[in-house]
């Protein structure tokens, strides 16, 4: 079964500072990995995926993943934090179903990021 | 736009009673997915649907039932047989086709016990 761990449940940084927000997973085939961020009372929006077409993957508002096979990594990255990037940040993994079908993700527990003056 | 729409924002349930969500969508996807959100947990599958008249247990299914009569709609009840419901529902939804897909969320709805 596939698996996210999510390392750090808060995240503080200045803004104008790097953010990076840790996520290692495990399955026993190629993964497919996702980041959402969610906006408190709010649903989830994709801000990018690793379908293995390229091990660094752009997404919206600035972020971008590296996907390290060696070490089980996706971790989300953003070179300068804004204040407006204060969210919570889940990382996500999909199952393998039979093709056709849909698929299921398992979730990580979640960081929240806070960006401070 | 299209989109996902739930409701209500926030449902207040009393001792034994059961409650219903709605969960619509106009993206004319296939699969609709139903999340429990708690604080420090992530999100929790609940119930997941491929098709129309199908649908499917997810990790934590006691104590709730979906229907699915059309494609735009997946309700989520919960019942009186789940005895801590308070949390943070998620529907979403995707096309259908594969692992690669991306799920699309509603902006959630709040339940409460009075």
């Amino acid at each position: 079964a596939q698996s996210v761990t999510q390392l750090g449940s808060h995240v503080s940084v200045s803004e104008g500072a790097l953010v990076l927000l840790r996520c290692n997973y495990s399955s026993s085939v190629p993964p497919y990995l996702f980041w959402y961020v969610q906006y408190p009372n709010q649903g989830l929006q994709l801000l990018l995926k690793y379908t293995s077409a390229a091990t660094l993957v752009k997404g919206i508002n600035g972020f971008e993943a590296e996907f390290k096979k060696s070490e089980t990594s996706f971790h989300l990255t953003k070179p300068s934090a804004h204040m407006s990037d204060a969210a919570e940040y889940f990382c996500a993994v999909s199952d393998h179903p039979p093709p056709g079908t849909a698929s299921k993700l398992t979730f990580g527990t979640g960081t929240r990021l806070q960006v401070t003056l | 736009d299209g989109g996902i729409t739930q409701s209500p924002k926030y449902l207040f349930r009393k001792e034994g009673q059961n409650v219903t969500l709605s969960c619509e969508q106009n993206l004319n996807h296939d699969a609709m997915y139903w999340y429990r959100q708690d604080p420090g947990q992530g999100l929790r599958l609940i119930y997941y649907s491929q098709i129309v008249n199908d649908f499917q247990k997810g990790d934590i299914a006691e104590g709730y039932s979906v229907s699915r009569e059309k494609k735009e709609s997946f309700p989520l009840t919960v019942t009186s047989a789940q005895k801590n419901p308070t949390a943070f529902y998620l529907c979403a939804s995707s096309i259908g086709r594969g692992a690669w897909e991306t799920q699309y969320f509603g902006p959630g709805t709040r339940l409460l016990v009075l």
